[in-house]
C-alpha cells in the first residue's frame, strides 16, 4: 500500500559529495514537494513542482536543485554536500484543483542524511 | 502573510486523560487548516483538515479540532489518550484552497508523550 517511496531511508555522505535523493509516487498527483525537517524548526520547503519539467523554489532552495523528468519521480540533488545539510528530507505529493483532496499532502517515510 | 504558532513544544499526558494541543494561526484570507501526525521514523500522516465547512472537524483515531475564527485558533483534542498517540503533531495553514501548492506553512511541532 506504499504510495510515496523515498529510495533511501538512511544515507551517510562526505562533505563535497554529490547526493541524489529520489522520490517516486504511484498516485498520479500533479504536485510534488521536497521538505527538510530539523528539530525545533518544523518542516521547511526546499523546492516544489506542479508539473513535469516545472520547478519552483521554496523557502530554502540554496544548495539544492531538483529534477522532474517524469510525473511520478521528483529528485532532490545536493551538488556539493555540506555538514549543515545533515537533516531529515521528506518528499510529499498532492493533487491540484478545488476538491476535498486538494492541498492534502501525502508524505514518504523520509530520508535521513548525515554529511560528515 | 500567513503564519502558524504551536504554543507547546512538548505535552505530556497520562493514558486515558484528555489531550489538548494548541495552535494559533494568522492568515489574510479564509484559511484551510490541517493537523498532521508523525510517528517516530515515519513520514507525516493527515489527521484532519478544515476547509470552511463545519467548524468542528473530526479526524482519524478519535481526534478532533475546532476552528475558532474570533480566537484564530485550531486546537487539536482527544477525550482519552492512548499509548499509540505518542508522536509529533504539526499544525499547518494554507491561504489558497486548491490554488498554488507552495503556500503551506507548518508549525514547529508539538511532541506528545503518553505515560502509562
Amino acid at each position: 500500500d506504499v504510495k510515496v517511496t523515498q529510495s533511501s531511508r538512511y544515507l551517510v555522505k562526505r562533505t563535497g559529495e554529490k547526493v541524489f535523493l529520489e522520490c517516486v509516487q504511484d498516485m498520479d498527483h500533479e504536485n510534488m514537494f521536497w521538505y527538510r525537517q530539523d528539530p525545533g524548526l518544523g518542516l521547511r520547503l526546499i523546492y516544489f513542482s506542479y508539473d513535469v519539467k516545472m520547478k519552483e523554489k521554496g523557502d530554502i532552495p540554496e544548495g539544492y536543485s531538483v529534477s522532474r523528468e517524469k510525473k511520478e519521480r521528483f529528485s532532490l540533488i545536493l551538488e556539493s554536500a555540506s555538514t549543515n545539510q545533515t537533516s531529515m528530507y521528506l518528499c510529499a505529493t498532492s493533487r491540484t484543483g478545488e476538491s476535498s483532496g486538494a492541498n492534502v499532502l501525502t508524505f514518504g517515510a523520509g530520508s535521513r542524511l548525515t554529511v560528515l | 502573510a500567513q503564519s502558524v504558532t504551536q504554543l507547546d513544544s512538548h505535552v505530556s499526558v497520562s493514558e486515558g486523560t484528555p489531550v489538548l494541543l494548541r495552535c494559533n494561526y494568522s492568515s489574510s484570507y479564509s484559511p484551510s487548516l490541517f493537523w498532521y501526525v508523525q510517528h517516530p521514523n515515519k513520514g507525516l500522516q493527515l489527521l484532519l483538515k478544515y476547509t470552511s465547512a463545519a467548524t468542528l472537524v473530526k479526524g482519524i483515531n478519535g481526534f478532533e479540532a475546532e476552528f475558532k475564527k474570533s480566537e484564530t485558533s485550531f486546537h487539536l483534542t482527544k477525550p482519552s489518550a492512548h499509548m499509540s498517540d505518542a508522536a509529533e503533531y504539526f499544525c499547518v495553514v494554507s491561504d489558497l484552497y486548491g490554488g498554488s501548492q507552495g503556500n503551506l506553512i507548518f508549525g514547529k511541532g508539538t511532541k506528545l508523550s503518553v505515560k502509562p
